[in-house]
């Protein structure tokens, strides 16, 4: 049974780097079929793709628009993890962040999902 | 990118009635459209995937129905269990997006 555990803080000034962590089990981040999500809820944009890693023989991301020229997310093979950065965050990054897997190359639907991190952008 | 509505965006019913949920892509999707049950602080949980495929354990009062732009998730026999906002997902092209819920609540 696949697991994600996240991890990281729940308060970010404004201008700085959100960072979170998702720890696997009971998969691998290397696997070359499936694909590593985060997505993020708030009321006002509700649940919102940010992007993915994946391997396919190398690594591979995707990044919506509307973070792109802000958004890393990577994996983490010693550890089986992969992590987001978010830079120069505003009030509006506040939001829920989830990880989630896809897990097949044509299966883009997402299952597990973590456990959610509420992330607050505040001074 | 493509984007997704649901109707109605809330509803009331009993237990025991038959809800169904819209959803509607703004072009052609196939049957990539997959269906979220979330309840309050909790991660959306995979009900149906590929339109009308049904997640391993989900109940089989739970049904789903395409291809195309017009989806729909239709709950029989609701369950108090039942009583959460539901999302569909369309999983064609990148960037994934979801549609703003329709949260189903006790008449």
């Amino acid at each position: 049974q696949v697991q994600l555990q996240q991890s990281g803080p729940g308060l970010v000034k404004p201008s700085q780097t959100l960072s979170l962590t998702c720890a696997i089990s009971g998969d691998s981040v290397s696997n070359n079929r499936g694909g590593w999500n985060w997505i993020r809820q708030s009321p006002s944009r509700g649940l919102e793709w940010l992007g993915r890693t994946y391997y396919r023989s190398k690594w591979y991301n995707d990044y919506a628009s509307s973070v792109k020229s802000r958004i890393t997310i990577s994996p983490d093979t010693s550890k089986n993890q992969f992590s987001l950065q978010l830079n120069s965050v505003t009030p509006e990054d506040t939001a829920v962040y989830y990880c989630a897997r896809h897990s097949d190359f044509d299966e883009h639907w997402f299952d597990p999902w973590g456990q959610g991190t509420l992330v607050t952008v505040s001074a | 990118d493509i984007q997704m509505t649901q109707s109605p965006s809330s509803l009331s019913a009993s237990v025991g009635d038959t809800v169904t949920i819209t959803c509607r892509a703004s072009q052609y999707i196939n049957d990539y459209l997959n269906w979220y049950q979330q309840k309050p602080g909790k991660a959306p949980k995979l009900l149906i995937y590929a339109a009308s495929s049904l997640e391993r354990g989900v109940p089989s009062r739970f049904s789903g129905s395409g291809p195309g732009t017009d989806f729909t998730l239709t709950i029989s026999n609701l369950q108090p269990d039942d009583f959460a906002t539901y999302f569909c997902q369309q999983s064609y092209s990148i960037p994934f997006t979801f549609g703003p819920g329709t949260k189903v609540d006790i008449k």
